[in-house]
């Protein structure tokens, strides 16, 4: 079992609808980091977050330490959403480097 | 300008050719890593480094090598490459300050492997 798991792998909606992705992982985490990446490749950060919730215009990510579960959330999705959304630990102090989720695709249709 | 350049963007070699993959960065940051990424598979480290006397092995270290020749470069190397080590690949850095790993990546490199 991957240490970071994330759920659906492949998310295919609407535009305008309400869109939810949702990163599970198995370990004690200082920080919880969601990526998104464009059909040319290139990877950026989204948001980094240790506990609660922050927003950025259209997107929207919690975290539930206890339940070890994170979701992002984008409102009035547009197809320019549509995108590989990633999410990544760190461990707990001494941690060296992130653990990745496999991804999940989405694609919002006009 | 970018702040995080990898070169080239595309190569295509053959089996058993020494390849390098370059990364260089104007963030000013001391960490620098080193991914790979296969469909349907995540990120996964090769190396990473976190100053210019630091080189460590990620998950899958076998069959790479790397050099980081300044703050500011960090260099991938396919000693004798092979058609499983196509793959996306992917430099990235990180800020010490925080100590969170926030992670600013390049555009990547598309490598195949004939």
């Amino acid at each position: 079992k991957n240490e970071v798991e994330q759920s659906p792998q492949n998310l295919t909606a609407q535009e305008g609808e309400f869109i939810t992705i949702n990163c599970s992982y198995s370990v004690g985490i200082s920080a919880l980091h969601w990526l998104q990446q464009h059909p040319g490749g290139g990877i950026v950060s989204l948001f980094m977050l240790s506990s609660g919730k922050k927003k950025h215009g259209r997107l929207i990510a919690t975290i539930n330490i206890q339940e070890k579960h994170s979701s992002l959330h984008i409102t009035a999705s547009h197809p320019r959403d549509s995108a590989v959304y990633i999410c990544a630990v760190k461990g707990l102090q001494g941690a060296q480097k992130l653990v990745f989720g496999q991804g999940t695709r989405l694609t919002i249709n006009p | 300008d970018a702040d995080v350049t990898q070169t080239p963007r595309n190569r295509i070699t053959k089996t058993g050719k020494r390849i390098m993959l370059e990364c260089s960065q104007t963030k000013g940051h001391d960490r620098m890593y080193w991914y790979r990424q296969d469909p349907g598979l995540g990120l996964r480290l090769i190396y990473y480094s976190f100053d210019v006397k630091d080189i460590n092995k990620g998950e899958i270290s076998d069959g790479y090598s790397v050099s980081r020749q300044a703050q500011a470069k960090f260099s991938l190397s396919l000693e004798s490459a092979i058609p499983n080590q196509t793959a996306l690949y992917f430099c990235a850095t990180s800020p010490i300050a925080g100590g969170t790993d926030e992670q600013f990546f390049g555009p990547g490199t598309r490598l195949t492997v004939l």
